[in-house]
């Protein structure tokens, strides 16, 4: 049974570049969550969708972050134009109820 | 809203000794709880969760947790380190099925041969 898949694992980019970060849910989930992974910060939420309908995305840091769920099988995190301040792992995480499943994660550094 | 607080960012044990990682929340609703651990490199998979069934909930690996709510605690426990239980744990929140988790900082757990 697949869980959730993440691409790209890693992504390496300069400063002011598009990043594109990708998430396919587990099949069935109606909830899909967006979360941020860093030193400082812990894990914290950055937007979350349910029937592919975004719910809160209080958690966006700024203008400079989207996010996107045209399908039940796949959303978007798009940060434009990205800073060093970024670099951190993002998650995706889907969930039917409670649990949530979580991917493997992006590890995106922006030089 | 909900928050959690971890105490102890470094916990080192022997193997074979118990391991405790602590974890309290705060509510205003009665709360959903898990435990999630992280290999490195890896995403967060789940441990155990508390969903107002059993107060003591059993996991995988042997992990087990207590939720008291009086002391607005959910400590995790082991009986018996081993060495493969080295990694990161997070404590976890929420207020209902479908809400947002709110993490801990996390514990890191080192086992000592």
């Amino acid at each position: 049974d697949a869980g959730v898949i993440q691409s790209p694992r890693h992504e390496v980019t300069e400063m002011g570049q598009e990043v594109t970060l990708r998430c396919k849910p587990i099949s069935g989930h109606d909830y899909l969550f967006w979360y941020r992974q860093t030193m400082m910060r812990g894990l914290e939420l950055l937007i979350y969708f349910n029937n592919n309908v975004p719910i809160d995305d209080s958690g966006m840091p700024e203008d400079r972050f989207s996010a996107k769920m045209p399908n039940a099988s796949f959303s978007t995190l798009k940060i434009q134009p990205s800073e060093p301040r970024d670099s951190a792992v993002y998650f995706c995480a889907s969930s039917l109820f409670q649990p949530q499943h979580f991917g493997d994660g992006t590890r995106l550094s922006i030089l | 809203a909900q928050s959690v607080t971890q105490l102890g960012s470094h916990v080192s044990v022997s193997e074979g000794a118990l391991v405790l990682l602590r974890c309290n929340y705060s509510s205003s609703v009665p709360p959903y709880l898990f435990w999630y651990v992280q290999y490195p490199n890896q995403g967060l998979q789940l441990l155990l969760k508390y969903t107002s069934a059993a107060t003591l909930v059993k996991g995988i690996n042997g992990f087990e947790a207590e939720f008291k709510k009086s002391e607005t605690s959910f400590h995790l426990t082991k009986p018996s380190a081993h060495m493969s239980d080295a990694a990161e744990y997070f404590c976890a929140v929420s207020a209902s099925g479908n809400t947002p988790l709110v993490f801990g900082k996390g514990t890191r757990l080192s086992v000592i041969a």
